[in-house]
């Protein structure tokens, strides 16, 4: 059971250079959600996709933006790294938006700009 | 500002003994709680759940309890096992929307 997965699992940028990050789920959800998370701060909202077709804003969208490639794709794109963007970043799908279901996790990204 | 709130950053509990996770939040038109588990180098996992119209669900050595006057919601585990130490985060939506995350609690459970 691959779940939802995320790659790369570690990737080190320069300030100004730009990156994707992947993230693919095999469970047929229509809900996926891009969330970073640093020291003290929890895990916060990025950019989400309530459906196929369609994204929003989260709590901290600036600097990034995002592609529902599919049903099972949602890439996170980094247009020009910055060290604040140094994090650890999560991907998380769920049945669908506006239900009580849980969300599921990848295991992150560890992306650390210089 | 802060709607889900864990004010304990880390907590150490002896093996066997009860583990009390505790969760304030501000908004009160939250309707479900979650609390998740998350190991190093994992991404979080779903732990245990509830909805605001219950004060109580339980789930093997697991418990939550929701005080919707306080605010409050806490995580009971009992009998604490070394294998329960992980971050735990509380979380919090309305009617499933955009969950709110608490910064996490650190719990150690020593042999």
């Amino acid at each position: 059971n691959a779940g939802v997965t995320q790659t790369p699992k570690f990737q080190v940028l320069k300030t100004g250079q730009s990156m994707t990050l992947q993230c693919a789920q095999d469970m047929n959800h229509n809900s996926m959600y891009w969330y970073r998370q640093d020291p003290g701060m929890g895990l916060r909202l990025i950019y989400y996709s309530a459906s196929e077709g369609t994204t929003d804003k989260g709590e901290v969208p600036n600097g990034y933006n995002v592609s529902r490639l599919n049903k099972r794709e949602f890439s996170l794109r980094l247009e020009s790294a910055a060290p604040s963007q140094t994090s650890v970043y999560f991907c998380a799908s769920r049945v669908g938006q506006g239900n009580n279901q849980p969300q599921h996790f990848g295991d992150g990204t560890r992306l650390s700009i210089l | 500002d802060q709607q889900v709130k864990q004010n304990s950053p880390s907590l150490s509990v002896q093996e066997g003994r009860i583990s009390i996770l505790n969760c304030d939040y501000t908004n009160s038109m939250f309707d479900y709680f979650l609390w998740y588990k998350k190991y190093p180098a994992e991404g979080p996992t779903f732990l245990i759940s509830i909805s605001s119209i219950k004060d109580k669900n339980e789930d093997g050595r697991f418990t939550v309890f929701l005080n919707k006057s306080a605010k409050h919601l806490s995580l009971h585990i009992v009998p604490s096992q070394p294998g329960d130490s992980a971050v735990y985060f509380c979380a919090a939506s309305v009617r499933g929307f955009k969950t709110i995350f608490g910064a996490g609690t650190r719990l150690f459970v020593k042999a």
